[in-house]
């Protein structure tokens, strides 16, 4: 059945260097794949969406790159900052007929320090 | 532009007991999502709703329905509660065009925080 893997481990990293989070799927290949951010105790909150014919999408400081050989996105805050500080969620659409049921990964923690 | 409303944010239940939580769509947007996440966890996919009909499900037992109602808002309803369905139940509302491929983006309420005893 298709899996969804994020680093389940929280990634530390210092303020003003790139932060990189990674996703992987298997047994399927998504059309399109989506980020979201959630906050504690929120709903998550879109960021970035990338197709299966885009290698790189970019929006300000954020950049997801997308990799249908490897099945991988990645996603990348440069220059990060303590406010960028959350929980970051892959999302592709569930390998059904419909692409409209979007399925989530187990996110990964982020936290920039000072 | 109104975003997703959900109610209650919080409630505790007992085992055994119902459950029904209400989720107003944002604005333009025709249909409905609900997701369960539990703590650390990332959220899992229950049913949809589109025009006033089940979209599609996820791996969740038939004491898990909903409705959709033709402003587009939606209720959850969880029969027969048991412990392990405390988490965060997730509304989130988002406009399907006409064609299966299109993209959907989903935007979420806050949540309602489910505590069963």
């Amino acid at each position: 059945s298709q899996k969804i893997e994020q680093n389940s481990e929280a990634l530390n990293i210092q303020e003003g260097k790139t932060a990189t989070l990674t996703c992987n799927y298997t047994n399927y290949s998504p059309a399109y794949l989506q980020w979201y951010r959630q906050d504690p105790g929120r709903g998550p909150v879109f960021l970035l969406l990338i197709r299966e014919n885009e290698k790189e999408k970019r929006k300000e400081r954020l950049k997801v790159t997308f990799d249908t050989t490897l099945k991988q996105s990645l996603f990348h805050i440069t220059a990060s900052q303590p406010a960028d500080s959350a929980t970051y969620l892959c999302a592709p659409p569930r390998g059904d007929s419909s692409a409209s049921k979007i399925i989530f990964g187990s996110g990964t923690r982020l936290s920039i320090r000072p | 532009e109104t975003g997703v409303t959900q109610s209650p944010t919080h409630l505790i239940k007992t085992r055994g007991q119902q459950v029904t939580l209400r989720c107003s769509s944002q604005s333009g947007h025709n249909t409905v999502s609900w997701y369960q996440q539990a703590l650390g966890q990332g959220p899992q996919f229950i049913f949809q709703y589109y025009r006033e009909e089940e979209n599609g499900r996820g791996n969740f037992p038939p004491r898990f329905s909903g409705l959709q109602f033709p402003n587009y808002s939606s209720e959850l309803n969880v029969n027969a509660l048991e412990l392990d369905d405390s988490a965060l139940y997730l509304c989130a509302s988002s406009q399907t065009g006409t064609t299966p491929s299109g993209a959907n983006v989903l935007t979420f309420g806050a949540g309602s925080r489910l505590t069963v005893l």
